[in-house]
Order: structure tokens, then C-alpha cells, then sequence
């Protein structure tokens, strides 16, 4: 079993359109994340959620729009896609926020804006 | 926040051990050391984390030096499934909230 999936895997889009990617675990965990690897592979933390609640944000624009409908999911909507948005997106879980945590990172989505 | 410095890029001869090192001079004294690894194509992938001792699991060593300045990953013996872009990472506070902090990560080759 996919302790943590997301989908869609692959996404090519139009600028400008309106797209979401979603992500579920099955693990039991309380914290998931974004994370953003761009084309020089630089993984970055965009959101952090525990409890449904969020509590990282990284300055990401206000076009990317998280939500939390429950502790095993974590979606990520984004507005106006933009060129620079292209990019693979990963979702991840772990069982709490304490630096001993470990983090379990679903497969990807690869978002290309054209 | 604090920073891992790794080499680009390592090389390996199949079943022979490898270590790879990280240096992070700004680690602070609630700093865990994480590493994970990315196959191509897939996430990260968590490999071994330790805060002061050296740690053993079924994939890894992770030995830690006594000051906390740098650590080095040991596979004890390299497979080409082992070919991967391996991440030290400092498990970092930041205001209470806790975050990964990837570097740029070694590239590791083995070679058959």
C-alpha cells in the first residue's frame, strides 16, 4: 500500500488555467507538507500542515492556495498558473513536528505550464 | 538557518562501502542530522538520522563527529540500486516550527 499518494502523477496545463493536485496518507500522521523541486532539483518547503492546521508558509504567492479537509489529506490548489510554476511537486507526512521525525514523501507530480 | 555543504558528486565500484561526507559547521545543539536519498523519478526517500551518536540501520551508518560539524553516510556496500542523490539535511527550528532544509545533495554513480 502507498503510504502517501498523490495525484494527478503527470499534469501539462495552459497559463492561466485553475489546477489542483491532491495528496493523501494513510499513515496515521498528524503533519504533511509541499515541497516544490524546481528544474535544478532545489526541493523547497512551501507549506507544513499539523492538525489541519497550517503552521509553515514560505512566502509562496497567494495563487497557491493549501487545504486541509482532514489530518490524512492535504491538497494544493493553484491559481493562474504561471510558466514558472512548472515544476514537481511533493507531498509528505510525518507523525508529528519533532526534528527526530522522520518524513515520507509521495511519488511526485510533475506540473508542466505551457 | 543552519546549512549542509556536500560534494556534487561521488563515485562508487559496485559492493564496495561508500561514505559520503556533509559538513555543517552551523548546527546548533537541537539539530538532528537527517539524510534521505532521491531516485530518479521518485520522492525522497529516508535513509538514517542521528542527533550525537553514531546510528546503524539495515541501509546505512551514519557516524557523527564528536564536535558536530560534519557527519558521514556509510553504505557498506554499494549496489547499483544505491545510485541516487543523497541529501544531508539538518532537521532545523525555526520560531517553534521544525523544516528541512535540502542542500544541493550528492549525486552518487556506481559503477558495475
Amino acid at each position: 500500500d502507498t503510504a502517501v499518494s498523490q495525484t494527478p502523477k503527470y499534469l501539462v496545463t495552459q497559463m492561466g488555467n485553475d489546477k489542483s493536485i491532491k495528496c493523501e496518507q494513510n499513515l496515521g500522521h498528524d503533519t504533511m507538507y509541499w515541497y516544490k523541486q524546481d528544474s535544478k532539483k532545489f526541493l523547497k518547503i512551501m507549506f507544513s500542515y499539523n492538525n489541519k492546521e497550517l503552521i509553515i508558509n514560505e512566502t509562496v504567492p497567494n495563487r497557491f492556495s493549501p487545504k486541509s479537509p482532514d489530518k490524512a489529506h492535504l491538497n494544493l490548489h493553484i491559481n493562474s498558473l504561471e510558466l514558472g510554476d512548472s515544476a514537481v511537486y511533493f507531498c509528505a507526512s510525518s507523525r508529528g513536528q519533532g526534528a527526530g521525525n522522520t518524513i515520507y514523501f509521495g511519488e511526485g507530480s510533475w506540473l508542466t505550464v505551457v | 538557518d543552519a546549512k549542509t555543504t556536500q560534494p556534487n558528486s561521488m563515485e562508487s565500484n559496485e559492493e564496495e562501502p561508500v561514505h559520503l561526507p556533509c559538513n555543517h559547521s552551523t548546527i546548533s545543539g537541537t539539530d538532528y542530522i537527517h539524510w534521505y536519498r532521491q531516485l530518479p523519478s521518485q520522492g525522497p526517500e529516508y535513509v538514517i538520522h542521528g542527533l550525537t551518536s553514531n546510528v546503524n540501520n539495515r541501509m546505512a551508518s551514519l557516524a557523527i563527529a564528536e564536535d558536530r560539524k560534519s557527519s558521514t553516510l556509510i553504505l557498506h556496500r554499494a549496489t547499483l540500486r544505491d545510485a541516487a542523490v543523497y541529501y544531508c539535511i539538518l532537521r532545523a527550528t525555526t520560531s517553534g516550527t521544525y523544516k528541512y532544509i535540502f542542500g544541493t545533495g550528492t549525486r552518487l554513480k556506481v559503477l558495475a
